[in-house]
């Protein structure tokens, strides 16, 4: 059973340009949340997609967007990428519906701006 | 918003020690979590614990919903423990928000 995967594992771009991260969810999970850990902290909350909706977003600009697939992977789309962005970025997934259940991490993306 | 506080930041043992640590959140909360991430960055979910205690191997858990407060232990504590713990708390609206981490070093 393949856990949580994310793509690539690694980037670098420059300032202003657009990087976009890919997430598939362990299977049966049809819930995907993005998360950006900055260095020495603890992980921020993006946003969630449930049933190819954003469900939930947490305190980001609009340049961060994400998209879920039918297939229940997802992806994050940040533009315009500032020094700031530079951080590991987390998928996680679980089982969507009325009750919550445990998320599940993916290994993370770290992306570095210069 | 909603407070997540860990504690102790920092924590340095020696191999065979126990120790507890404990997360503070200041609202009510539809779940909590613990998750231990190694150095790689990898979170691995340790526990899934609303309320009440649990136990997986050397490692134990209890949520006092009421009093917002929960508390993970370890025992006989080993290296591949070391990381940073994080206590996340998971809102009524699917919001989930993390600790700052306690990050636990065990030396040989």
């Amino acid at each position: 059973d393949a856990g949580v995967t994310q793509s690539p594992t690694h980037l670098i771009k420059t300032r202003g340009q657009q990087v976009t991260l890919r997430c598939s969810p362990k299977s049966g999970h049809d819930t995907v949340s993005w998360y950006q850990q900055a260095l020495g902290q603890g992980p921020q909350f993006i946003f969630q997609y449930y049933e190819e909706e954003e469900r939930q977003r947490g305190n980001f600009p609009d340049r961060f967007s994400g998209h879920q697939f039918p297939n229940y992977s997802s992806e994050l789309n940040v533009n315009a990428l500032l020094l700031g962005d530079s951080a590991l970025y987390l998928c996680a997934s679980s089982l969507g519906g009325p009750i919550q259940e445990t998320q599940y991490f993916g290994p993370g993306t770290r992306l570095l701006v210069l | 918003g909603i407070q997540v506080e860990q504690s102790p930041p920092d924590l340095i043992l020696q191999e065979g020690a126990n120790s507890t640590l404990r997360c503070n959140f200041s609202d009510s909360v539809n779940n909590l979590q613990w998750f231990h991430q190694n150095p790689w960055g990898q979170l691995i979910n340790l526990f899934y614990i609303p309320s009440g205690t649990k136990q997986n191997g050397r490692l134990s858990a209890t949520t006092v919903a009421t009093e917002r407060y929960s508390l993970l232990y370890i025992s006989s504590s080993q290296t591949t423990d070391s990381g940073v713990y994080f206590c996340a708390v998971e809102l009524w609206n699917n919001d989930m928000r993390f600790g700052a981490g306690t990050r636990l070093t065990v030396k040989p």
